[in-house]
């Protein structure tokens, strides 16, 4: 079993309409949860951290974080052309400061 | 404030050569990460520099790898021979160590061996 787990798309999503983006992970000790937007040949950029159990929104982004399902999500509201990307689900543990990476779930906005 | 910036950002080798590559970390971040990507593989962790000491550097491939921080400012990551296999994509990250230790990517450099 992979330690993050995403799906690899390209999920097509028409814009205005929702994103949803999910993410497994087997480690429970896990504290520690990211999103990262990866444009092709660019930097993984950091837009969503979440720590607890629930709902945390920033914007048109939401994460959600279920640790008893071992399963966080990231939706995007009202998306846009400039949201098609690569997007990386990361996870780190109480063991020590290195991040586990998803393999990244492509999102493809329709105009 | 300006990001991780690293150097360069291509590099094309032949195997057996020698490569360096350069990270400069955000301005004040102690914590400084080496990850690196293989075509069609996810991110994976190489090391973890605390200001100038190696704290983690249990995703290192082999000991052809070896990682400095000179006064815990920039690092350097020397490929000695380099190997097909190594090619790919190796990013630097850093943050500032608290609690939830968010990191920040630098733009990668993308070493091909040939």
């Amino acid at each position: 079993q992979k330690e993050v787990e995403q799906n690899s798309g390209p999920l097509s999503v028409p814009e205005g309409a929702i994103a949803s983006l999910n993410c497994t992970y087997s480690d429970r000790v896990s504290q520690s949860f990211f999103w990262y937007r990866q444009y092709s040949g660019k930097s993984p950029e950091l837009i969503m951290s979440i720590y607890s159990n629930g709902d945390k929104e920033d914007g048109r982004f939401t994460a959600q974080l279920n640790k008893a399902s071992q399963y966080v999500s990231l939706l995007i509201r009202d998306s846009q052309p400039s949201d098609s990307a690569t997007y990386l689900c990361a996870v780190n543990t109480r063991r020590d400061d290195k991040i586990i990476f998803g393999k990244g779930t492509r999102l493809h906005i329709l105009p | 404030e300006a990001g991780v910036t690293q150097f360069p950002s291509h590099s094309v080798i032949e195997k057996g050569q020698t490569v360096t590559l350069r990270c400069d970390p955000i301005s004040g971040h102690d914590n400084l990460y080496w990850y690196r990507r293989v075509m069609g593989k996810e991110i994976k962790f190489l090391l973890h520099f605390v200001k100038e000491s190696k704290q983690d550097e249990s995703g290192m491939p082999n000991n052809r790898f070896l990682a400095e921080r000179t006064g815990g400012t920039y690092s350097t990551l020397k490929v000695q021979p380099a190997e097909l296999e190594d090619s790919g994509v190796y990013f630097c990250a850093s943050s500032q160590g608290r609690v939830y230790n968010e990191q920040f990517f630098g733009p990668g450099t993308r070493l091909t061996v040939l």
